[in-house]
């Protein structure tokens, strides 16, 4: 079955502080997978996805995130925060196979960067 | 300037009721999608929508009926409603469905739905 994990469903850091929110995926063929974000009282926004090739992608406002198939993971990962970054930050899977937009969440981490 | 609107922001509802979520997109796309997000799930993909038609239905209930009037508006009909429908929807599009690759998902700002 398919499924995307985020085991950390609340992180706080300081601003200033280097942040790693984890996720796990399960899929056994090619995935595609993305970090969405959603600011308070706002929709869904791509930070990064990744496709294939290097594994490390590069997203929006210094995040990056890096793809390991023998661990089944694409964490997050941003070296110094700030305030603003702030929001509930979703991993996302889709199944390479099906080529179209029937994503499969994980259950989102709130991240709570403290002044 | 948000180029998917969905309304209303907020909805309260009685079981048993019937309610419709508008969403419009004004970013020219063919594909359109409808998510729901509850208390205590993940985000779900429900339908997608390509030139009006549906080429994805993840919905079990058929009290969730999608309604493509324009090829920029896909409404959602709600029928018979429970408590347990209470989420907030999420509408979204892309230039094509099936070019995930290529392209970017949009999402609408979401309408939150209250049944009480």
């Amino acid at each position: 079955a398919q499924s995307v994990t985020q085991p950390d469903a609340r992180v706080t850091v300081s601003e200033g502080a280097s942040l790693q929110l984890r996720c796990k995926y399960s899929y056994s063929g090619t995935p595609y997978l993305f970090w969405y974000v959603q600011y308070p009282r706002q929709g869904l926004q791509l930070l990064l996805k990744y496709y294939s090739g290097d594994p490390v992608v590069q997203g929006v406002n210094g995040f990056e995130a890096e793809f390991s198939k023998s661990n089944s993971s694409f964490h997050l990962r941003k070296a110094s925060v700030h305030w603003s970054d702030s929001a509930v930050y979703f991993c996302v899977l889709s199944p390479a196979s099906s080529g179209s937009w029937q994503l499969i969440f994980g259950s989102g981490t709130q991240l709570t960067v403290m002044p | 300037d948000p180029k998917i609107i969905q309304k209303p922001k907020y909805l309260v509802a009685v079981t048993g009721s019937e309610k419709i979520l508008i969403c419009e997109q004004y970013l020219g796309h063919n594909a359109m999608y409808w998510y729901r997000q509850s208390a205590k799930k993940p985000l779900e993909f429900m339908f997608s929508y390509s030139y009006q038609k549906l080429m994805d239905n993840q919905t079990a209930s058929s009290r969730f009926q999608p309604q493509s009037s324009k090829k920029n508006h896909l409404d959602l009909q709600i029928t018979a409603l429970k408590p347990d429908d209470s989420a907030t929807y999420f509408c979204a599009s892309s230039q094509e469905e099936r070019e995930i690759s290529n392209e970017r998902l949009f999402f609408g700002h979401g309408t939150k739905l209250s049944v009480l």
